[in-house]
Formats: structure tokens, sequence, C-alpha cells
């Protein structure tokens, strides 16, 4: 079967790193999408990541490992504003996304 | 128009009754979709279509019919409205189907079916 995990809610400290795990399990897999969502606002694309590695994009990056089914967000020089919940998403051999159920970051001064 | 556009914003419908959720896009994306996103779950797949003219089951569809007369517009109809059905709604799209291509939402319609 399917299925896709993450932390339902992470507290940290304006300025500091945060990491968001997501685990995975699927048999036909396209690759792992991050995504950020305001609360009461529509989800927006934060990364993208087919192949193992880092992929690095300002403040934030994204990690994955396909063999372990590993994910994560990195979320450096933590601001207010990134006060969000982080969605993770992998797309299955139909080119589907599976989501999770988000991770609630609340960020304190 | 920019982006993908939902209404209405939110609406209360006694069950029973029926109701539309418009969604209309202007970047002419090819690929769109239909999602509902419920506390404590993660947004479950309810209807897409790869291009006009075609339209195809997501992975809750029951209760919930859709069209896609063109290529901007795709609505989400409700024949007779449950509870259960109370949720937010989210239409999304992306340039091609069967691809990696990231998907854009647009701002939700939130139902409360009494």
């Amino acid at each position: 079967g399917q299925n896709i995990d993450q932390p339902t809610e992470m507290t940290a400290t304006e300025g500091a790193i945060v990491q968001i795990n997501c685990t995975y399990q699927t048999s036909g897999f396209n690759g792992l999408f991050w995504y950020q969502q305001h609360a009461g606002e529509a989800p927006t694309f934060l990364s993208y990541n087919v192949l193992d590695g880092l992929e690095e994009k300002g403040r934030f990056s994204s990690f994955l490992s396909r063999s372990k089914g590993y994910s994560y967000l990195l979320l450096k020089e933590l601001q207010m504003k990134d006060s969000a919940s982080y969605l993770c998403a992998f797309m299955d051999s139909n080119y589907q996304l599976i989501w999770g159920a988000g991770t609630k970051l609340i960020i304190k001064p | 128009i920019a982006g993908i556009t939902q209404a209405p914003t939110s609406q209360i419908l006694a069950a029973g009754r029926r109701m539309t959720l418009r969604c209309t896009q202007d970047m002419r994306h090819n690929a769109m979709y239909w999602y509902r996103q419920d506390l404590g779950l993660g947004l479950r797949l309810i209807h897409y279509s790869n291009t006009a003219g075609t339209t195809g089951k997501g992975e809750v569809p029951d209760g919930y019919s859709v069209s896609r007369a063109n290529t901007d517009d795709f609505p989400l109809t409700l024949a007779s409205a449950v509870p259960s059905q109370t949720s937010v709604y989210f239409c999304a799209s992306s340039p091609t189907s069967g691809s990696t291509d990231t998907q854009y939402f647009g701002p939700g319609t939130r139902l409360t079916v009494l």
C-alpha cells in the first residue's frame, strides 16, 4: 500500500533552524513535494526532489533519500512569517499526489 | 484574473441541496484537480481532468461530479449534499498531466453542510 507520515506539530524559536521530517511508503515514486500553507490560505509550492540529496533554495532546503523513503524540509533563520503548516506529498506511479496531513509549525519570539 | 479563482469563498448549505463549486484558471493549464482538506487528514483527490473534455475519479469521488467543457473551467457539483461533505475544497491546476509539473492551488471554498 501507500502511506505518508509527518509530525502533527512542531515549535521553534525565531532565528533558529528547524527540520520537518516526512516518511513515505509506495511502490511507484515520481518525486517528493513540499508545500507551505498559511492558515486559511491555499498551499503554495516550496520544493521538489526526485533524486537523492539536498536541494537548497534560500533559507529553505529539502532532502530526499529514496532508499529510506525519507525526506526533510530544513528552514533556517526562522522568521515569524514562517508560522504555517508544511505539507509533504509524494507523486505516485500514476502521477497523482499523495499528501501527508501536514506539520503545523509554531514560531515563538 | 491571475491564477486560479474559486467561488464561493464560503457557503452554508442544508443537507439534500445541490451545490456547484466553481473554479476558473487563466494559465491555460491542461490539467485540473479538485481536493478536499479535512482536519487531521491530508489533501484528498476527488476528481481530476487531464485535458478539456476528459475527467477521472480520484481517491474520494462518491457524491461528487465534475465537467470540463473548456480549458479554463472545472466546476465541482454535489448532487445532494450530506454533512460528511463539510470540508474545505481546493481546486488546483498544472501545465500538463502525467508529469511532475507543480500544481497551483486556488484560494479554496469552505463548505458547511447542516
